[in-house]
């Protein structure tokens, strides 16, 4: 079964400074997707960034971007330029690309906290 | 983007009574849906997943007769929380998802608390 692992129950950042959220996985699967999600303390789940485990090249959305190692299964996500919203509890999540409905597996989150 | 609500977003209900909470995806129809559970500063467990017209699937160690999930059309899905106790005081989440996408992306409901006193 596939698991999902991130280390930094907490982390902290300098409003404007840069912040990297790591996440390891562990799958037999080669084709999958790996998603990071926000939830902030409104508790409503946002979609950050998604990878497609084919593509080599990194994903980027704006301030946002992964370092994706398939051969070490890491997918961290860095944060430039931090700002006060981006207070909030990450996720990282697997999802099977076959044979499943499209399940999430989920990290424990990390909290991170953006101090101005 | 896509929009998925649910209803209540707050629901506060005596000790051995039933709650009904519903998922609606509100601009597309979503052929699958995910019920979640998340605890206080923990992540979200899956509970179920179902389908249109079909029975849910739940995960191990889910009781299938104390929460009942419906999925009787493309936009609804229900979980009811029968005989409801104390410690089923939980932050339940919806998501849905619909096929065809690339990425058969899940969107999340805004969650429902259930306080069961």
């Amino acid at each position: 079964a596939q698991t999902v692992t991130q280390s930094q129950p907490e982390m902290s950042v300098q409003e404007a400074e840069t912040v990297t959220l790591s996440c390891t996985y562990d799958t037999s699967e080669s084709d999958y997707y790996l998603f990071w999600y926000k939830q902030p303390p409104s508790r409503q789940m946002i979609l950050v960034i998604r990878q497609e485990a084919y593509k080599q090249q990194n994903a980027t959305e704006n301030r946002f971007s992964v370092n994706f190692q398939k051969a070490a299964k890491s997918f961290s996500l860095k944060i430039s330029d931090s700002q006060l919203g981006d207070a909030a509890m990450y996720f990282c999540a697997y999802r099977s690309e076959k044979g499943s409905q499209g399940n999430l597996i989920f990290g424990k989150g990390t909290k991170l906290s953006v101090k101005p | 983007g896509a929009v998925v609500s649910q209803h209540p977003s707050w629901v506060i209900c005596k000790s051995g009574t039933s709650v009904k909470i519903e998922c609606r995806s509100l601009d597309f129809q979503a052929t699958t849906m995910f019920w979640y559970r998340q605890f206080p500063k923990q992540s979200l467990m899956l509970m179920a997943t179902s389908n249109e017209g079909s029975k849910a699937t739940y995960e191990q160690g889910v009781e299938k007769d104390k929460f009942l999930i419906n999925h009787a059309s493309l936009t609804l899905s229900t979980l009811t929380v029968t005989s409801a106790h104390p410690e089923d005081s939980s932050f339940y989440i919806c998501s849905a998802s619909t096929s065809g996408g690339v990425f058969n992306e899940q969107f999340f409901g805004p969650g429902t608390r259930l306080t069961v006193l």
